[in-house]
């Protein structure tokens, strides 16, 4: 089974930030690769499919990129809307661990 | 609109079973593969097993493969999850899921 991790783990940063977050599958998914919002006591919401496309009504600060065993999402410019916990998932189900955006 | 709404959750002793449903409406839930997610308390997403559109291929995390079944009734537009042998470690938030469209989640507590 593929395994995904993520880095970092945490990170905390400023409105306007721009923030990357990196996921790595143990073994090539090609662009098999989503990323969640998740706040807390709620459901995940998909952000990117397909590694790069950016899913209906999600604001365009948000992108995806990547292929292979790395990937990246991105966030030009970090809103207060947007502290939450962020997931990769291939789409074989497993999740990363999650990277947990705070405040600075 | 689309709709996913779990039910059946509750508190079981180890050891005992429980059988989640999940109701489906606002999409054409035969053509899609459908997924059960769960969350431990301050955990990570767990994905727990997948069901392709016809039945034919399921798929199991390796933690609760011969201990649940997932199965659906595509008359119904209804995904199930049958947990056996529960744990406290199955202790979790689960979600039905299929793409962007989740559910709201139902809470499992597995204690005695």
């Amino acid at each position: 089974d593929t395994q995904m991790t993520q880095s970092p783990s945490t990170l905390s940063a400023s409105v306007g930030d721009r923030v990357t977050i990196t996921c790595r599958a143990s073994q090539s998914i090609s662009s098999w690769l989503a990323w969640y919002q998740q706040k807390p006591g709620k459901a995940p919401k998909l952000l990117i499919y397909q590694a790069s496309n950016l899913e209906s009504g999600v604001p365009s600060r948000f992108s995806g990129s990547g292929s292979g065993t790395e990937f990246t999402l991105t966030i030009s410019s970090l809103q207060p809307d947007d502290f939450a916990t962020y997931y990769c998932q291939h789409y074989n189900g497993y999740f990363g661990p999650g990277t947990q955006v705070d405040i600075k | 609109e689309v709709q996913l709404v779990e039910s059946g959750g509750g508190l079981v002793q180890p050891g005992g079973s429980l059988r989640l449903s999940c109701a489906a409406s606002g999409f054409t839930f035969s053509r899609n593969w459908m997924t059960w997610v769960r969350q431990a308390p301050g955990k990570g997403l767990e994905w727990v097993a997948n069901i392709k559109q016809d039945g034919s291929e399921k798929y199991y995390v390796d933690s609760v493969r011969g201990r649940f079944t997932i199965s659906r009734d595509n008359a119904e537009n209804s995904l199930y999850l049958q947990m056996n042998s529960l744990r406290a470690e199955d202790t979790a938030v689960y979600y039905c899921a299929s793409g962007c469209w989740w559910g709201q989640g139902t809470l499992v507590t597995v204690s005695s």
